[in-house]
């Protein structure tokens, strides 16, 4: 399909384990972003890639959290010894990217992740 | 800093009836303007944007957005809504290369 693909739809783990999360950005968008989605909140920014720029990691709320984008595609986050708070669903998004802040951003539907 | 105020947590109007929500910004320059909608379990999907020129905005399913600098405001507007609309909507204003984000309104349609 020509929009953002997101995988596992749904996650459901154990407190303690890893888990690993994907996105597949529009072709030929050079930015990608990471969001969280706590149950009734708005979006809270985790982290943004730009082409080959060092990403911007500001939003990422622990060390337990870490994201790689391999070959300014596909992208995957980690989060490390999940705990219950982590629990949410994360969405990813890309654009034209840009500095201007005027490209919009597409979004996937979500990874909804649980933690038992 | 650049921010973003949704006023309202929750609307409720009835079917049929006109709609407006509220967006305030603050941002330095001329600020880049986004209307975003979420729908029960899916991601987020663009209604409309506002870069420059006309101040009133047309969108996709049938909203508008009217851009007033004085106020430092992007409210958007339906004249009629439909069941479907039901939804969270969330405003952005771009800046450098991120948008800045609202914290949502869920708006109730009433049978």
């Amino acid at each position: 399909g020509a929009g953002v693909s997101q995988s596992p739809s749904n996650k459901v783990t154990e407190k303690g384990k890893d888990v690993e999360l994907r996105c597949d950005p529009i072709s030929g968008h050079t930015a990608l972003y990471w969001y969280r989605q706590s149950l009734g909140q708005g979006l809270e920014f985790l982290i943004y890639f730009q082409g080959n720029s060092a990403p911007d990691k500001s939003g990422l709320p622990s060390d337990r959290f870490s994201a790689e984008r391999t070959g300014g595609s596909v992208s995957t986050l980690t989060i490390q010894r999940t705990q219950q708070e982590d629990s949410a669903v994360y969405l990813c998004a890309s654009s034209l990217g840009g500095v201007l802040g005027n490209q919009p951003q597409h979004f996937g539907d979500g990874t909804r992740l649980s933690i038992l | 800093a650049q921010s973003v105020t949704q006023p309202d947590i929750h609307i409720t109007v009835s079917e049929g009836a006109s709609l407006e929500l509220r967006c305030n910004y603050s941002y330095g320059a001329t600020p880049y303007l986004f209307w975003y909608v979420q729908s029960p379990g899916q991601g987020l999907q663009l209604l409309l944007k506002y870069f420059s020129g006309d101040t009133l905005v047309q969108g996709i399913k049938g909203f508008e957005a009217e851009f007033k600098r004085s106020q430092s405001s992007f409210n958007l507007r339906k004249p009629s809504v439909h069941w479907s609309d039901a939804a969270e909507y969330f405003c952005a204003v771009g800046s450098n290369y991120q948008l800045i984000w609202g914290a949502g309104t869920k708006l109730i349609i009433k049978p």
